[in-house]
Formats: C-alpha cells, sequence, structure tokens
C-alpha cells in the first residue's frame, strides 16, 4: 500500500518568511512519480513540480524549492519570501496509483 | 502544455435529478481519466478510473450504480451523477493520462455540484 503524508494541516506565516511545507510518503514501488500541486480558494488545481523516483537533485524555480529525499521518503517544499498570493491549499501527490496527501493549508499574512 | 476541460464548472440542481459533468482533454489524446472527489476542507480521492472504450474501474465505497462514467472517446469521458441528493454535493475534479505510457495526469478545472 502507498500512503502520503503531509503532517502540517495549516500554516500560518508572516509575508516575506520562508515556510517549509512536509511530505514523506511510504511506498514498496521502485518506480514513481512525486508531484505538488496547488489548490487556491477557487478550487483548480495548479500542477507546481513533478519528479521521478530516479531524480534526487533539488530544484529551485524561483521562489520555490524541493528537496527530495529518498532515504527519509520525503519531499519538502520551500517557499522564500512568502506573499499573500501563495495562499492556499497545497498537496503532494504520489503516482503509481495516483494518492494525495491530505494537504496543507497555508495562510500569508500580510 | 496539456490542457483539460471540464463542463459545467458549477451546477446547482434538485434532490432527485441527475446531472452530467463532461471532462475534456484539448490537446492530446488520453486513454485513461480519472474522477475525484473532493470534500470540502478535504483531499482528493479517486473515484474511478475511465479507460476508453471499456467499463470504469471503481474505487472501494463509490456506487457504480450512482456514479455513471462514460469514456465514450480519447478526448471525452462523463459522469453522470443520478438521482443526487445533498450528500452528493462536492467538488469533482477529473484528470487524463497522456496516451503512450507517460504516468502524468494533467486535471480539469473542476466542478462544483450543489444539491438542494
Amino acid at each position: 500500500a502507498q500512503k502520503v503524508t503531509q503532517a502540517q494541516t495549516e500554516i500560518s506565516v508572516v509575508e516575506k518568511e520562508d515556510v517549509t511545507l512536509d511530505c514523506v510518503y511510504e511506498t514498496r514501488d521502485t518506480t514513481y512519480y512525486l508531484f505538488w500541486y496547488k489548490q487556491p480558494p477557487s478550487g483548480e488545481l495548479v500542477f507546481l513540480i513533478r519528479r521521478n523516483s530516479f531524480d534526487e537533485q533539488n530544484e529551485i524555480s524561483g521562489r520555490y524549492s524541493w528537496n527530495f529525499q529518498k532515504s527519509t521518503s520525503s519531499f519538502n517544499f520551500t517557499i522564500t519570501a512568502s506573499q499573500v498570493v501563495d495562499s492556499a491549499v497545497y498537496f503532494c501527490a504520489f503516482y503509481q496509483k495516483v494518492t494525495f496527501g491530505t494537504g496543507t493549508k497555508l495562510q500569508v499574512i500580510p | 502544455g496539456a490542457v483539460v476541460s471540464q463542463h459545467p464548472s458549477r451546477v446547482i440542481c434538485k434532490s432527485g435529478t441527475s446531472v452530467k459533468i463532461e471532462c475534456r482533454s484539448l490537446d492530446f489524446q488520453a486513454t485513461t481519466m480519472f474522477w475525484y472527489r473532493q470534500f470540502p476542507k478535504q483531499s482528493l480521492m479517486l473515484m474511478a478510473t475511465s479507460n476508453e472504450g471499456s467499463k470504469a474501474t471503481y474505487e472501494q465505497g463509490v456506487e457504480k450504480d450512482k456514479f455513471l462514467i462514460n469514456h465514450a472517446s480519447l478526448t471525452l469521458s462523463t459522469l453522470t451523477v443520478t438521482s443526487a441528493h445533498p450528500e452528493d454535493s462536492s467538488f469533482y475534479i477529473c484528470s487524463a493520462r497522456l496516451a503512450g505510457g507517460s504516468n502524468e495526469q494533467f486535471f480539469g478545472p473542476g466542478t462544483r455540484l450543489t444539491v438542494l
């Protein structure tokens, strides 16, 4: 069975602070994909990143960065200098048979 | 990039009526489409997997007679909520997987169903 755990249900930060959203997964598969999605209040899922199990390179995209560590089965997401527009629910998802984490609601306070 | 549309984006219906939601892949062919349901403040739960030209595979606990899925072409899947009740009110999201073996799914914008 596979499982995705996002232990932080809600996080509040003051604008310009950095914030890290945690994602831990469990699987016996050797080949899999990990994703992060953003869901703003409008409800639409916004794709942020895809990472396959063979690529442990960390990635940076603007203010966003991701740290994938197979040794700890974690795929954490950091927002640097958070902005109010970053307020949303963020989901970590695991693909073979797709499994979503429970989501982390991020509120950035101006 | 691959685009998936859903129609309608919002629907309000009376209890006992049926509602059809369409999911279309606009610029690619999708042999497999997925339907998810999301209750307020909860995660997405996979309801069913539909493959073009064959019967959908439903997840445990999802009533196949309640949620009818048709995947008649490589670009269209429909979800019909039959005899809707207030407890069926939810956010329904579809996704489409590229034909050709890639594991990536592309999500539609979702349909918010409210049953009065």
